[in-house]
């Protein structure tokens, strides 16, 4: 069965203080696997789109880098409007494009 | 810039009856998704819809629910006989074959 697990759950960061988030994924074959933002009471807005292991996309201060067991998304120098939830999603090959997503981590940057 | 759109934005209903969400998906998308979070937990797949017909379904997806285009711009989901484990977050999203999807803001319904 396809899944995906995130860690940590919660991430207390000082701002300015770097760190990653964890997304391990299984599943049959890997169509795509994506990374979303979701502030509180508001829908998933998309980040990035990773493909195949060694890819990495960057944005600002997020960076995401994915290998064929799980991918990071790393958070350098943080701001307090980085506060959110970050989640993972991944689109298998085997059926139809539904995507499978995470609990997600949940992020608070400190001023 | 393109975005999908739900309406309304939050919904209270009485158990036992019938609730329909709507969203217009972003115009030159192919897949169109359900999706519900219950408060604190994860997004979870309800449906998906390509070609004018369900590709997918979860378990949860029974038949107390529907999916429908009823034109070319609006896509909707009914909830029949509401029961109170209803009450979530209701996200549309739409997206193009093995891309990332888009979603909406979401609709919160509320079941009393």
């Amino acid at each position: 069965e396809d899944q995906v697990t995130q860690s940590p759950e919660a991430l207390r960061l000082q701002e300015g203080e770097s760190s990653s988030l964890n997304c391990s994924y299984t599943v049959s074959g890997l169509r795509g696997l994506f990374w979303y933002r979701q502030d509180p009471g508001k829908g998933p807005e998309f980040l990035f789109t990773l493909y195949s292991a060694g890819e990495e996309k960057e944005k600002e201060r997020l960076k995401a880098t994915l290998t064929k067991k799980e991918s990071f998304l790393h958070i350098t120098a943080p701001k307090p409007e980085d506060s959110a939830t970050y989640l993972c999603a991944v689109q298998s090959t085997s059926g139809t494009y539904k995507y499978i997503f995470g609990t997600g981590t949940r992020l608070k940057v400190l001023a | 810039e393109p975005e999908v759109t739900q309406t309304p934005s939050h919904q209270v209903t009485q158990m036992g009856q019938e609730v329909i969400l709507r969203c217009v998906p972003i115009s030159n998308h192919l897949y169109f998704y359900w999706y519900r979070q219950i408060l604190g937990q994860k997004v979870e797949f309800l449906v998906s819809f390509y070609n004018n017909e369900i590709s997918e379904k979860s378990e949860i997806f029974d038949d107390q629910f529907s999916v429908e285009r009823p034109d070319g711009s609006n896509f909707t989901l009914k909830i029949r006989s509401t029961k109170l484990e209803d009450s979530a977050m209701y996200f549309c999203a739409s997206g193009r074959i093995g891309a990332e999807a888009f979603f909406g803001q979401g609709t919160r319904l509320t079941v009393v």
